[in-house]
């Protein structure tokens, strides 16, 4: 079926480096993206989003780029902090009232 | 902090039994989704709530059952508990129901069942 799904478990960092999580879609009629982050025993904080009629957006820190043609999502940490280390979600909706498909998520590990 | 509320934050229950979970959205926000979030995976969607009235289901059976009250506040019950119940169960709240509405979410109901 239809699913959103993470390319690694975990990605181990170095603080002060780029981080990039990668997240594929198989749904070509997803049409708004979004990145969670969830730290231990939180629910989901809102990142950033995108629609499909954009390529690229910025935000603190984030941005997230969006490949229609492979169907690939990803989203880039710049000067990656122990903050940062979380699960990170990609999810889509699809659907007129806004269900969110979920991948299982990427372990990101930020290390001194 | 979302502003999304939700009560209580653990609960252990046995099998059989039922259980109601609350939620509190954020201030403005008139629709209410669920989600069920076993450990490991991500959260997957059980129903919404828009107006009070249900505006879509995911692949959970009938014993799993909500309310939205007027205020927009949510219920979740779930009823004859089975041990896969056990799980992280998410609320997000967000401006409307259509696509492309963020949805912020609280910080979740421990649910164990034994």
């Amino acid at each position: 079926g239809e699913s959103v799904g993470l390319h690694l478990p975990t990605l181990s960092v170095q603080e002060g480096d780029n981080s990039i999580i990668n997240c594929a879609y198989s749904n070509s009629a997803s049409d708004y993206f979004i990145w969670y982050k969830q730290e231990s025993g939180k629910g989901p904080q809102f990142i950033i989003d995108i629609r499909s009629n954009m390529d690229k957006r910025q935000g603190q820190r984030v941005t997230v780029l969006l490949n229609k043609t492979v169907k690939h999502l990803s989203l880039q940490i710049a000067a990656t902090q122990p903050g940062d280390s979380a699960v990170y979600f990609c999810a889509e909706t699809t659907d007129s009232w806004g269900k969110l498909q979920f991948g299982a998520g990427t372990q990101v590990v930020v290390t001194p | 902090e979302t502003g999304v509320t939700q009560s209580p934050t653990h609960l252990i229950k046995t099998r059989g039994q039922q259980v109601t979970l609350r939620c509190s959205s954020q201030s403005g926000h008139n629709t209410v989704s669920w989600y069920q979030q076993a450990l490991g995976q991500g959260p997957q969607f059980i129903f919404q709530y828009y107006r009070e009235e249900e505006n879509g289901r995911g692949n959970f059976p009938p014993r799993f059952s909500g309310l939205q009250f007027p205020n927009y506040s949510s219920e979740l019950n779930v009823n004859a508990l089975e041990l896969d119940d056990s799980a992280l169960y998410l609320c997000a709240s967000s401006l409307g129901g259509g696509q492309g509405e963020t949805q912020y979410f609280g910080p979740g109901t421990r649910l164990l069942v034994l």
